[in-house]
């Protein structure tokens, strides 16, 4: 079964910073591989989205690279502002099931 | 913009009450999903359906049932509700990977309903 790991569970940094968030994925055969952000007591609204095909995608200030063979995809985030306080999540959907497997997310602090 | 709409922000149920989550998206997707999220233990999927009348099984379907009757509109029913059902119940809806519309297309989610069952 496809497990999603999030690393860290938790950051905090000041206004400004560059920053990396990580998700690794157990079973390389993925359609694609989505990056959700969601603040408290909302739903969750998807950021990024990059197919199995793609290296990366950019959004913004956001840039999220996928390497299947490595079973890792980051999420980065420029000169992080307070707005950007939320947690992160990370999605893969297998090629031969119709169903996403989520990470527990990471819960970013940016302190103005 | 894709909506998928959930009927209540948030309810409060008693125990044994027959409970009603409802979910609508207006993008004529295929798949359709209930998820609860609860602290400590991510987003777990109870039941999703790839069509009408058809469901599967999600992770933790146990004390939960769906119907599909409409491709737009997806129910989650709590047959008799228990305080271990309260919880953020999340709905979402895509395309089918597989299909031609599918496999660049994100799934989207409604704003959750947060349900207390005392």
């Amino acid at each position: 079964k496809q497990e999603v790991t999030q690393i860290p569970a938790a950051l905090s940094v000041p206004e400004g910073e560059n920053l990396v968030l990580n998700c690794s994925f157990t079973d390389s055969a993925i359609y694609n591989l989505q990056w959700f952000r969601q603040d408290p007591g909302k739903g969750l609204t998807s950021l990024l989205l990059i197919q199995s095909s793609q290296r990366e995608q950019t959004s913004g200030r956001l840039n999220a690279s996928l390497d299947k063979s490595s079973g890792r995809s980051t999420l980065y985030i420029a000169a992080s502002q307070p707005g950007d306080s939320a947690t992160y999540l990370c999605a893969v959907i297998e090629r031969n099931f119709n169903k996403f497997y989520f990470g527990s997310g990471t819960k970013l602090n940016v302190k103005p | 913009d894709v909506k998928v709409t959930q009927s209540s922000r948030y309810l409060v149920k008693r125990t044994g009450e027959k409970v009603f989550l409802e979910c609508v998206q207006d993008m004529d997707h295929e798949n359709m999903f209930w998820y609860r999220q609860d602290p400590g233990l991510g987003l777990r999927l109870i039941y999703f359906s790839y069509d009408v009348k058809m469901k599967e099984k999600g992770d933790i379907p146990e004390g939960y049932s769906v119907s599909r009757e409409k491709k737009e509109r997806f129910s989650l029913i709590l047959e008799s509700a228990s305080t271990n059902q309260t919880s953020m119940y999340l709905c979402a809806s895509s395309f089918l990977p597989s299909s031609v519309r599918g496999g660049n297309q994100p799934q989207h989610f409604g704003d959750g309903t947060r349900l207390s069952i005392l």
